[in-house]
């Protein structure tokens, strides 16, 4: 069974600080999904990383994926209270069937102002 | 844009009641799924369906069944609900890895 472990579960940081989160598995994925959910929706997905070593930027996040496509990061420059939510990676393993994900179990970020 | 909806946001049912929970994807997508949202425990899969009337186990799926006859609509059944089953419920879509989710329904079993 193919497991993601995220750290830290939970965040809370000042408006303007820096933080970044964590996903670990001794598994190779063939592909990393972050998401983002917001309070009474569903998740979103923010970013798809597919070659090790693979840096993304969106706006003010940063995303990788570990060389080994066992891990991946994400980075947030000077968060904002908008930045709030639950923040899920899912794997992807192109040897499984019909495209499910193996998600972790997300990092609960508030921002406060 | 995929739109995926869910037939109640909130439901609140009592043990014993058989529960339909509704999910319908307007993209034409082979896949959907369900899965259910706990604190500290994440998404856990239920069922998933890659086809019509096509349906696999997921990780968690005692208790709960599914039907799909038609493309776009997958419905989770709860024969008969139980307070553990008190939970999120979210549904997804996806043609491939991506996949598009439903804004949930916040199941109370009392």
């Amino acid at each position: 069974t193919q497991l993601l472990e995220q750290s830290p579960q939970f965040l809370s940081i000042q408006e303007g600080e820096n933080l970044t989160v964590y996903c670990n598995s001794s598994s190779v994925f063939s592909s990393l999904q972050w998401y983002r959910q917001e309070p009474g929706e569903g998740p979103v997905l923010l970013v798809t990383v597919v070659t090790g070593g693979e840096v993304k930027k969106l706006k003010r996040l940063t995303f990788q994926f570990g060389d080994a496509r066992k891990d991946s990061s994400l980075h947030i420059t000077a968060a904002q209270p908008g930045d709030t939510g639950l923040y899920l990676c899912a794997g992807f393993n192109s040897g499984g069937s019909n495209y499910k994900l193996t998600f972790g179990k997300g990092t609960l970020l508030t921002v406060n102002p | 844009d995929v739109k995926v909806t869910q037939s109640s946001r909130y439901l609140v049912k009592r043990t014993g009641e058989k529960v339909f929970l509704e999910c319908v994807q307007d993209m034409d997508h082979e896949n959907m799924f369900w899965y259910r949202q706990d604190p500290g425990l994440g998404l856990r899969l239920i069922y998933f369906s890659y086809d019509v009337k096509m349906k696999e186990k997921g990780d968690i799926p005692e208790g709960y069944s599914v039907s799909r006859e038609k493309k776009e609509r997958f419905s989770l059944i709860l024969e008969s609900a139980s307070t553990n089953q008190t939970s999120m419920y979210l549904c997804a879509s996806s043609e491939t890895w991506r996949q598009f989710f439903g804004p949930g329904t916040r199941l109370t079993v009392l």
